[in-house]
């Protein structure tokens, strides 16, 4: 694809589900990492991938959340057990090498626990 | 830690005025600086990066901003805006270390007729 690819869109959720939100990045981008932004905030840091390692996940909020990108391509994010204050729109970057500075981003995923 | 401050949370601007945009940041180490557009339901789209070299960085769709080192600012210019503009910009620093973006909390923009 031309660009990285996040599905859903929009996830709605009851409080207390499982959910999983998908990330496609840029063919050939070694690096990818998922951003958090909720309402009237900048988006924050949760964890960046080189290869298919989980090279930084500082930003975390809890053990609700957990990242994997098995293959080194398509990045899944798990939360479990929502809770309301987990809607939010969650961002996923891609850059060619471990370089931040040459990420793109995609669209996005609309998370709203209900 | 670093941190980045963007003062205006919206800025209303009338259509082919000019425009600046605020960024000042806090960090102890050299830094690198973005800011990138947020347009309604989108993601983010980078429109200019500071890196090194020149301290006036020209970017996408007209926009510029000056990196001083004085100041610890980064300001995002337009000498002419445009209805299309208007849209949620953040500013962003990295400082080389957890290979990690800190953004700001975004100036919303609104150009009107």
């Amino acid at each position: 694809g031309a660009g990285v690819s996040q599905t859903p869109s929009n996830k709605v959720t009851e409080k207390g589900k499982y959910v999983e939100l998908r990330c496609d990045p840029i063919s050939g981008h070694t690096a990818l990492y998922w951003y958090r932004q909720s309402l009237g905030q900048g988006p924050e840091f949760l964890i960046y991938f080189q290869g298919t390692g989980a090279a930084d996940d500082s930003g975390l909020p809890n053990d609700r959340f957990f990242a994997v990108r098995p293959e080194g391509s398509v990045s899944t994010l798990k939360i479990q057990r929502t809770e309301r204050g987990d809607s939010a729109v969650y961002l996923c970057a891609s850059s060619p090498t471990s370089g931040i500075t040459e990420a793109f981003f995609g669209q996005g995923t609309r998370l709203t626990v209900v | 830690a670093q941190s980045v401050t963007q003062l205006d949370s919206q800025v209303p601007v009338f259509e082919e005025a000019p425009v600046e945009l605020r960024c000042n940041y806090s960090s102890s180490v050299s830094v690198y600086l973005f800011w990138y557009v947020q347009y309604p339901n989108q993601g983010l789209q980078l429109l200019l990066k500071y890196l090194s070299g020149s301290t006036l960085v020209k970017g996408i769709n007209g926009f510029e901003a000056e990196f001083n080192k004085s100041q610890t600012s980064f300001h995002l210019r337009k000498p002419s805006v445009h209805i299309s503009d208007t849209a949620e910009y953040f500013c962003a620093v990295y400082t080389g270390g957890g290979n990690k973006l800190t953004f700001g909390t975004g100036t919303q923009l609104k150009v009107e007729l």
